[in-house]
This record gives C-alpha cells, structure tokens and sequence, in this order.
C-alpha cells in the first residue's frame, strides 16, 4: 500500500463546476497537508498548506483535513478553464520527510 | 513572484558529460532543501533530501556518485549529474523549506536533455 494514495484521473469538468479532489494516507505521523498545481512543464505551485486537522479557505479553493479518517480533500469552487493542471496533494511529518500523492490531472472546459 | 529559483531551466549535454543545476532560495533561508526527478505524467520522485553543511540523504536506489549534491549555504542546493546518459533525461525539480514558517516551495524545474 502506497503511503499517499491519489486518483490520477483525468478529471474534466464543465467551467463553473464545483471540483473535488481527495487523497488518502496512511502513515497517522502526518501533520502537515499541502496541495499544490502543477502546469504542464512547470514546477508545483503551493496552492494550500494545512496544519494538523481542520479547514482552510483561501479564495475560491478550500482545503480540508480530517485525520481520523486519514483523508484530505481540496474544494475549487466556480472552476475556471485556467484551474485545469495537475494536483498534487503532498503531506510529511515533523522530520521533514514529504510524501506526494501521484496527481490528479484535472481539465476545465469552457 | 517565485520564491525559489532553479537555473537553468533547460539544458541539452553530450552523453558523458557533467551537468550541474543549481537551486536558490530567494527571500529565505532554507537549512533543508529537497531534489526530485519527473518523468511524463508520473508524479515527483524524491532522489535525495539536502541539508546545508551536512552530506545529503539519498533515496533507495538513486546513485549517490552519479547525482552530486552540495547544499554549501543557506540558500543554494546544486545537484551535479555526473557522466551523463540518456536515460538520466527527465525533468529535475528542487524544493525548499522555508525555516521560519515551515512550507515548502518548489523551483521552476530544469529540463534535462542527453543526447
């Protein structure tokens, strides 16, 4: 079993759709959550960075963190064409040993 | 404006060469910075966890001869691809931990190319 598992998709959905994105882990030492957007042929870009559990929101996108499940999710809300990229959720423990999930390539169709 | 600056972005080296990438923070120090590799439509895969003044911690299976890491100040991590072949083309990726507040930033990515 992979430590962080993520559904590579491809996911594509029409603009102005709600998007979802999930991964799940496995390893409870956890603690910090990131997403990040990755354009073709660029690096990742923090999108969000969580701590522990709980919600945060920051614009249009919205991340959650519930680690009794072991599940994080990321909400984009009144998705763009510009949204569509990979997402990579990303997560370590306190020894700074980070984890990726595989990506999931998302598409935003006008 | 990117916080983290990896130079060069592209470069194309004769088998057999050296290749050197280097990796900048720019507006913070990070004691840790890390070295991935990409290959297309695969996620990141972590080579090696660099750590200013120390050597670096490579992962399972990555030669530690062929991809030289020096992380010699706060600020700049270089990965150095040693006797390069074409099967280490990828796309290589730096990362690097903020020390005051704990996230990760990533560079622009260097495109590796041995022909």
């Amino acid at each position: 079993q992979k430590e962080v598992e993520q559904d590579p998709g491809p996911l594509s959905v029409p603009e102005g759709a709600i998007v979802s994105l999930n991964c799940t882990y496995s390893n409870s030492a956890f603690q910090y959550f990131m997403w990040y957007r990755q354009y073709s042929r660029k690096g990742p870009e923090l999108l969000m960075y969580t701590y522990s559990s709980g919600n945060k929101e920051d614009g249009r996108f919205t991340a959650q963190v519930d680690k009794s499940s072991k599940y994080i999710s990321l909400f984009i809300r009144d998705s763009q064409p510009s949204d569509s990229a990979t997402y990579l959720c990303a997560m370590s423990a306190a020894n700074n040993d980070m984890r990726f999930g595989a990506g999931t390539r998302l598409t935003v169709k006008p | 404006g990117a916080v983290v600056s990896q130079h060069p972005s592209w470069v194309i080296c004769k088998s057999g060469t050296s290749v050197k990438i280097e990796c900048r923070s720019l507006d913070f120090q990070a004691t840790t910075m890390f070295w991935y590799r990409q290959f297309p439509k695969q996620s990141l895969m972590l080579m090696a966890t660099s750590n200013e003044g120390s050597k670096a911690t490579y992962e399972q299976g990555v030669e530690k001869d062929k991809f030289l890491i020096n992380h010699a100040s706060l600020t700049l991590s270089t990965l150095t691809v040693t006797s390069a072949h074409p099967e280490d083309s990828s796309f290589y990726i730096c990362s690097a931990r903020d020390n005051s507040r704990g996230t990760i930033y990533f560079g622009e990515g260097s495109w590796l190319t041995v022909v």
